[in-house]
């Protein structure tokens, strides 16, 4: 079936410090990929998305390529904040109309100042 | 974007008891609510897939009879933990979803049970 493998964390980094998640995929068809933030005691919010491969998705700062020969979607920064402490989760959904989004297991990320 | 509210927050309960979280569509209305248990430090683990006005299906190893989902209108979806226990305690989030195939589905922003 289809799952999500997720760079295990935790994953400290100094402020300004450029970031990498890594995500990989496995799925029939054309998935939609999706990176979602958890921050410390709140539900998740959607970051950024890619429908079709080759899409970049971004969203405040943050950017991520659906690479379909690699089947990955790496999530990448240029430049931290201490803000950006949280748990990033890699999720994907399938295109059929029952589809349900599948995460993967979360990188929590530690920003110092 | 749209929103989803959960409701309550916290919730702690005692040993035995059942509780209700709520989960509202509040400027759109989803056909389709997903209910979502996250353990500490741990993903999102789906229990079940709610359409309006049909039953919930179920995910592999989710007892239904103990997680009593309700998706009675296109705006409300709940999720009763019957007869609870301490191993229920856990971060339960709800999603909503507009439509069906390929549309962004709304978290709401999670409940956390603790069950005394």
């Amino acid at each position: 079936g289809d799952s999500v493998t997720q760079m295990e964390g935790p994953v400290t980094l100094s402020e300004e410090a450029f970031l990498t998640i890594n995500c990989t995929y496995t799925a029939t068809g054309y998935p939609s990929l999706f990176w979602y933030v958890q921050y410390p005691g709140e539900g998740l919010q959607l970051l950024l998305k890619a429908t079709k491969a080759d899409d970049k998705g971004s969203n405040k700062g943050f950017e991520a390529t659906y690479r379909k020969e690699t089947t990955s979607f790496h999530l990448e920064k240029g430049s931290v904040q201490v803000s950006d402490s949280a748990v990033y989760f890699c999720a994907l959904r399938g295109y059929s109309s029952a589809s349900k989004i599948i995460f993967g297991s979360g990188t929590r990320l530690s920003i110092r100042p | 974007g749209a929103v989803v509210s959960q409701h309550p927050s916290w919730v702690i309960c005692k040993s035995g008891t059942s509780v209700k979280i709520e989960c509202r569509s509040l400027d759109f209305q989803a056909t389709t609510m997903f209910w979502y248990r996250q353990f500490p430090k741990q993903s999102l683990m789906l229990m079940a897939t709610s359409n309006e006005g049909s039953k919930a299906t179920y995910e592999q190893g989710v007892e239904k009879d103990k997680f009593l989902i309700n998706h009675a209108s296109l705006t409300l979806s709940t999720l009763t933990v019957t007869s609870a226990h301490p191993e229920d305690s856990s971060f339960y989030i709800c999603s909503a979803r507009s439509g069906v195939g390929n549309t962004e589905a709304f978290f709401g922003q999670g409940t956390r049970l603790t069950v005394v």
